[in-house]
């Protein structure tokens, strides 16, 4: 099977742009995470979806980022507009249903600079 | 937050067998272990999970402690492929729906 997608691989954008962050979970996931580290921090919890509906997300940093998922298949992070601490690689997982008997499937991320 | 405790970093031989430590003493009796790692450049990588038994698959072994307050995670032949940065998280397996990564260890494999 396809793993969990991200677009783009890398971003880089100058304060005060907009990004938008895309996420494809595995098909048939109706459980979607947002998750980042920012440069020298941890990796950090920022959302999740069952399929369209947020279920929690109380790691959103702040009014700036917008995440969706409409149709409850892929979703979008949007950050608008960015921040340098914005800065950091943005994760998205996946995983069949909550309870996560073989843990989330991460993506490869998406590398956000902000300049 | 994390709930656990890892060494900074770690060597191990090429070949040999890499022991992570992890400490969790106030793990509570409905938390399980897992284990992710992230190697450079890529998303965190699932390895193995645990409530009180020992287990293995095809990546790795886990060892929990009897008290539970502790547990190590065995790559038995390590390659230079496992140099990555290992998560030692302590979370419900049914309810919540986040990990808390920590500061991990850092795991060089020297050929």
């Amino acid at each position: 099977e396809a793993g969990v997608t991200q677009f783009p691989s890398h971003s880089v954008i100058e304060k005060g742009q907009t990004v938008t962050l895309r996420c494809d979970p595995i098909s048939g996931h109706d459980n979607l995470y947002w998750y980042r580290r920012v440069m020298g921090k941890e990796i950090k919890f920022l959302l999740h979806f069952v399929k369209e509906s947020k279920q929690d997300e109380s790691g959103m940093p702040n009014n700036r980022f917008l995440a969706e998922r409409t149709g409850g298949t892929y979703s979008t992070l949007k950050v608008q507009p960015a921040e340098l601490e914005d800065s950091g690689v943005y994760f998205c997982a996946s995983s069949q249903d909550h309870r996560w008997n073989y843990g989330y499937t991460f993506g490869s991320g998406t590398r956000l600079t902000v300049v | 937050d994390a709930k656990t405790t890892q060494p900074p970093s770690m060597d191990c031989a090429e070949g040999r067998a890499a022991n992570l430590p992890c400490n969790h003493s106030t793990i509570s009796g409905n938390e399980y272990v897992y284990w992710y790692r992230q190697i450079h450049s890529q998303g965190p990588q699932y390895i193995i999970h645990g409530l009180k038994n020992n287990e293995t698959n095809e990546m790795a072994s886990l060892i929990i402690t009897e008290d539970r307050k502790s547990s190590t995670l065995i790559l038995p032949h390590a390659t230079l492929r496992d140099t990555a940065v290992y998560y030692c998280i302590v979370r419900p397996l049914n309810t919540g729906n986040q990990f808390y990564f920590g500061t991990g260890t850092s795991l060089t494999v020297i050929p």
